[in-house]
């Protein structure tokens, strides 16, 4: 069974709509991530959080809101999509922050 | 801010013969080096962990860490078309929030 579920994993927008990408835990870990690979940059932490609080945010724009509604989930709202936010969102979870992390399969967002 | 940088950015190798990818990194302070595999289109797996200098093997893959020389290598032995993939290092500070990337090494293993 998975211990990492992201829902979607294809998502289709238009610019200026909002999306969420859903991420769900079965490790039983107490931090959480999020990060964003595409064609043309590398794997990018975004988000960390741990036992539910913002650890380390080092993405520019507010329209990326991570939620965290239990401690083993962390979703990412993305509002006022943009094309160039077109990529593949992945969460991670580790034990504890800087411990090994595991990562999920992935969202593949499309804005068009 | 810590800059992760991989070298080469794509290596070909043939079935069987020695893999070395490297990865250099910024801030002497750190203290945790992972070596990720990302086949394409999938998520990404740990293939082996390191925290002091010296060689830590998992497998087929042993990590060298240098942190005088602020380097972490990977050398995959006799791999396999199968270990093709893109190999990502990450390093982080174990009381520091979440691991920096390079931007990996694409990995081709010719039968």
């Amino acid at each position: 069974d998975p211990k990492i579920i992201q829902k979607p994993k294809y998502l289709v927008a238009v610019t200026g709509s909002e999306k969420i990408l859903i991420c769900e835990q079965y490790l039983g870990h107490n931090a959480m991530y999020w990060y964003r690979q595409s064609a043309k940059k590398p794997l990018e932490f975004m988000f960390s959080y741990s036992y539910q609080k913002l650890m380390d945010n080092q993405t520019a724009s507010s329209r990326f809101q991570p939620q965290s509604s239990k401690k083993n989930h962390l979703d990412l709202q993305i509002t006022a999509l943009k094309p160039d936010d077109s990529a593949t969102y992945f969460c991670a979870s580790s034990q504890d922050p800087g411990r090994e992390q595991y990562f999920g399969p992935g969202t593949r967002l499309t804005v068009l | 801010q810590q800059k992760v940088q991989q070298s080469p950015e794509s290596l070909t190798v043939s079935e069987g013969a020695m893999a070395s990818l490297n990865c250099t990194f910024s801030d002497r302070s750190s203290d945790n080096f992972r070596w990720y595999r990302q086949h394409s289109g999938k998520g990404l797996e740990v293939l082996v962990s390191i925290f002091s200098d010296g060689e830590k093997e998992e497998g087929s893959f042993t990590a060298h860490l240098n942190r005088a020389s602020l380097h972490v290598f990977l050398h995959i032995r006799e791999p396999q078309p199968s270990d093709s993939a893109l190999y990502l290092c990450a390093v982080s500070m174990e009381n520091n929030n979440a691991p920096r990337f390079g931007a990996g090494t694409k990995l081709s293993v010719k039968p």
